[in-house]
């Protein structure tokens, strides 16, 4: 246990179909992250959020929207999606400027 | 551009014996550097961390890793594995305000 909660643990979703990732840490910190964690691949850094304020954007689709309401929760917006986009998806959390990140379990996602 | 390379994508190992997971960065300034590990079907749990002073770190379950600038590598060593270490392992540097991670490097114990 990590203190970054991740749900849903694992996700099938259709390419025409629209679902959410949620990201829940309750650790105090106030910078979030998306990873996409593919086969074979290094993991990719998506998005990057600090007081929830979206600071970085690395040249991600549209098909993939986040949200930041809060320090403490953070979604990933998913819709028509593609096959390739199957990967595990994880959230982090920091304090903002610190670089040790804390890492939820990941949602397995598969599009078919 | 900080980067980091993992030479070795796989290492088995047999059970009890020495390993060495290897590590290279490029970097022209000071570096910040980690070692993750992921468990099967688990997230990325924090290993052990160089941010200054000795060039040894010692982190959880045994494992140490050594900071050596002139060689630019952070090679991470546990000297008696266990079947409870197969796990995929990611060195990362800090550029920036980001983390970059490599590529992984997956430890197979053997029986």
């Amino acid at each position: 246990e990590t203190g970054v909660t991740q749900t849903p643990r694992h996700l099938v979703m259709g390419m025409t179909n629209k679902k959410s990732l949620k990201c829940e840490q309750h650790l105090g910190h106030n910078a979030m992250y998306w990873y996409k964690q593919s086969a074979k691949k290094p993991l990719e850094l998506m998005f990057v959020y600090n007081f929830k304020e979206q600071t970085e954007n690395n040249s991600v689709p549209s098909r993939f929207s986040p949200e930041c309401p809060n320090s403490s929760h953070l979604f990933l917006h998913l819709h028509t999606l593609q096959p390739e986009d199957s990967a595990l998806y994880l959230c982090a959390s920091s304090l903002a400027g610190g670089f040790i990140a804390f890492f939820g379990q990941g949602t397995r996602l598969t599009v078919v | 551009a900080q980067s980091v390379t993992q030479l070795d994508s796989q290492v088995p190992v047999f059970e009890e014996a020495p390993v060495e997971l290897r590590c290279n960065y490029s970097s022209s300034v000071s570096v910040y550097l980690f070692w993750y590990v992921q468990y099967p079907n688990q997230g990325l749990q924090l290993l052990l961390k160089y941010l200054s002073g000795s060039t040894l770190v010692k982190g959880i379950n045994g494992f140490e890793a050594e900071f050596n600038k002139s060689q630019t590598s952070f090679h991470l060593r546990k000297p008696s594995v266990h079947i409870s270490d197969t796990a995929e392992y990611f060195c990362a540097v800090v550029r920036g305000d980001k983390i970059i991670f490599g590529k992984g490097t997956r430890l197979h114990i053997l029986p």
